[in-house]
């Protein structure tokens, strides 16, 4: 099975601030990757697919890259409206892995 | 608009089995693969199962193969997962989600909450 391994666990940033997040895969899973929001008490929300092609209606803020085992999901500028947990998922291979996830908060 | 609506969730005992199911509308519901995914209380994403458009290919996560039974309903726009011999670790939120190959799990319903207890 491939270990999709997320990091920070989690992040405190300042409105306005660029935040990172690394999704990493124990293999390489070319640009199988897809990034979701999830807010507190709903379902994910798709972001990325296809490790940085953007979701119709998602933001240009945020953004998706990277290829084979790293990958990143970058928002520009942090806005309260971005509180939440974020999550990779590889689907290159089954069983489909998801990372630990990735919880912003504002500082 | 797409919409997936899950239910069927609800407090079952340990070894008891229950049935959820997912109504999809605003697409057509036959050219899609679905997939189930949980998420116990506080806990992260975890994929619990796949089916193809046909019913042709199914995937299972090792967690509950031999237990679950994913199948579908295409004339009546329905997914569903059979789960017996219940634990107290799948005790989750059970969301459904559409899946294409290019834009995966972009759809997905507001879930419905299994809870294992004796």
């Amino acid at each position: 099975d491939i270990q999709m391994t997320q990091s920070p666990f989690s992040v405190s940033a300042s409105v306005g601030d660029r935040v990172t997040i690394t999704c990493r895969a124990s293999q390489g899973i070319y640009n199988s990757l897809a990034w979701f929001q999830q807010k507190p008490g709903k379902a994910p929300k798709s972001l990325i697919y296809a490790a940085s092609s953007l979701q119709s209606g998602v933001p240009s803020k945020f953004s998706g890259s990277g290829s084979g085992a790293e990958f990143t999901l970058t928002i520009s500028s942090l806005q309260p409206e971005d509180i939440a947990t974020y999550y990779c998922l590889q689907y290159d291979s089954f069983p489909r892995t998801f990372g630990q996830g990735t919880k912003v908060e504002i500082k | 608009e797409v919409q997936l609506v899950e239910s069927g969730g609800g407090l079952v005992k340990p070894g008891g089995s229950l049935r959820l199911s997912c109504a999809a509308s605003g697409f057509t519901f036959s050219v899609y693969s679905m997939n189930w995914v949980r998420q116990a209380p506080g806990k992260g994403l975890e994929w619990v199962s796949s089916i193809s458009s046909s019913s042709n290919n199914i995937y299972y996560a090792d967690s509950v193969k031999g237990r679950f039974t994913i199948s579908r309903d295409n004339a009546e726009n329905s997914l569903y997962l059979q789960m017996n011999s219940l634990r107290v670790e799948d005790t989750a939120v059970y969301y459904c989600a559409r899946y294409t190959v290019t834009e995966p799990l972009d759809y997905w319903g507001q879930g419905t909450l299994v809870t294992v207890s004796s």
